[in-house]
C-alpha cells in the first residue's frame, strides 16, 4: 500500500518560477526520500532527509520535513524545462524493508 | 560505473504465459528491490533481497509472482500464467545496504504489455 501522498497531482508553471510539492504520510519514519521520473521509466534519487532534520538542500532544491505534521515540501527554484516530469516522496519505515512511494506530482515546466 | 540495467526494456504476452524479467544491480548494492508501476500510478513494492536472507516477499500479489536473486547479484522475477491486471513497469531497484536509511538506485524498468 503507498504510504504518500503528494499535493497537487499536476502543476504547471513557467521556466523560472519556483515550483512546490507537497507530501503528507501516515506512519512514523526513519527518512523520507525525493525521486524524479521521466517518462514512466525509472526513477532517480533526488534528496533524502533524516527524521530528526528539518531542512535539506542540494543545488536548486529545499526540502523540508515537519514529523509533527507528518508533511513534507519540495521546493525547485528557479525552474527550467527540463525539470519537468513526475516527482515521487517515498518514506522510510522503522523495521520496513522496503520503501512506501506516494502517488506523484506531474510538474510541467512551460518554457 | 554502470547503473542498475533491467532486460528486456518491453515484453508483450499473450494472457497466460509465464514472462521472465531480469535485473542486473549496481555492482556490490547488497540490496535488491522490485516495484511495481501501473500506469499513473506510485510505485508498488513486491519483493525484497538483502545479502543471503531470505527474501522479503511480502509485497508480492499472488503465488504467480516469484523471485530469485543467484549468487547474490543478477535478480528475475517470474510471472506464471500472465493476466492482463499484470500489464504495468517492472522497476528493478539496488542500494548498498539494506536499510530504509539508503537511496535506492533505479533501473530504467521493464514495460511489460498482456495481451
Amino acid at each position: 500500500s503507498q504510504q504518500g501522498e503528494e499535493d497537487p497531482q499536476a502543476l504547471s508553471i513557467q521556466e523560472g518560477e519556483n515550483a512546490t510539492m507537497n507530501c503528507s504520510y501516515k506512519t512514523s519514519i526513519n527518512n523520507l526520500q525525493w525521486y524524479r521520473q521521466n517518462s514512466g521509466r525509472g526513477l532517480v534519487h533526488l534528496i533524502l532527509i533524516r527524521s530528526n532534520e528539518r531542512e535539506k538542500h542540494s543545488g536548486r532544491l529545499r526540502v523540508t520535513l515537519d514529523t509533527s505534521k507528518k508533511s513534507s515540501s519540495l521546493l525547485i527554484t528557479a525552474s527550467r524545462a527540463a525539470d519537468t516530469a513526475s516527482y515521487f516522496c517515498a518514506t522510510g519505515e522503522t523495521g520496513a524493508n522496503n520503501l512506501f512511494f506516494g502517488t506523484g506530482t506531474r510538474l510541467t515546466v512551460i518554457p | 560505473g554502470a547503473g542498475v540495467s533491467q532486460s528486456p526494456s518491453n515484453k508483450v504476452t499473450e494472457k497466460g504465459k509465464d514472462v521472465e524479467l531480469r535485473c542486473d544491480p549496481i555492482s556490490g548494492h547488497t540490496a535488491l528491490y522490485w516495484y511495481r508501476q501501473s500506469l499513473g500510478q506510485g510505485l508498488e513494492f513486491l519483493i525484497y533481497f538483502q545479502g543471503n536472507s531470505a527474501p522479503d516477499k511480502s509485497g508480492l500479489p499472488s503465488d504467480r509472482f516469484s523471485a530469485e536473486r543467484t549468487g547474490g547479484s543478477v535478480s528475475t522475477l517470474t510471472i506464471q500464467r500472465t493476466q492482463q491486471e499484470d500489464s504495468a513497469v517492472y522497476l528493478c531497484a539496488s542500494s548498498l545496504l539494506g536499510r530504509d536509511m539508503m537511496a535506492q538506485y533505479f533501473g530504467p524498468g521493464t514495460r511489460l504489455l498482456v495481451l
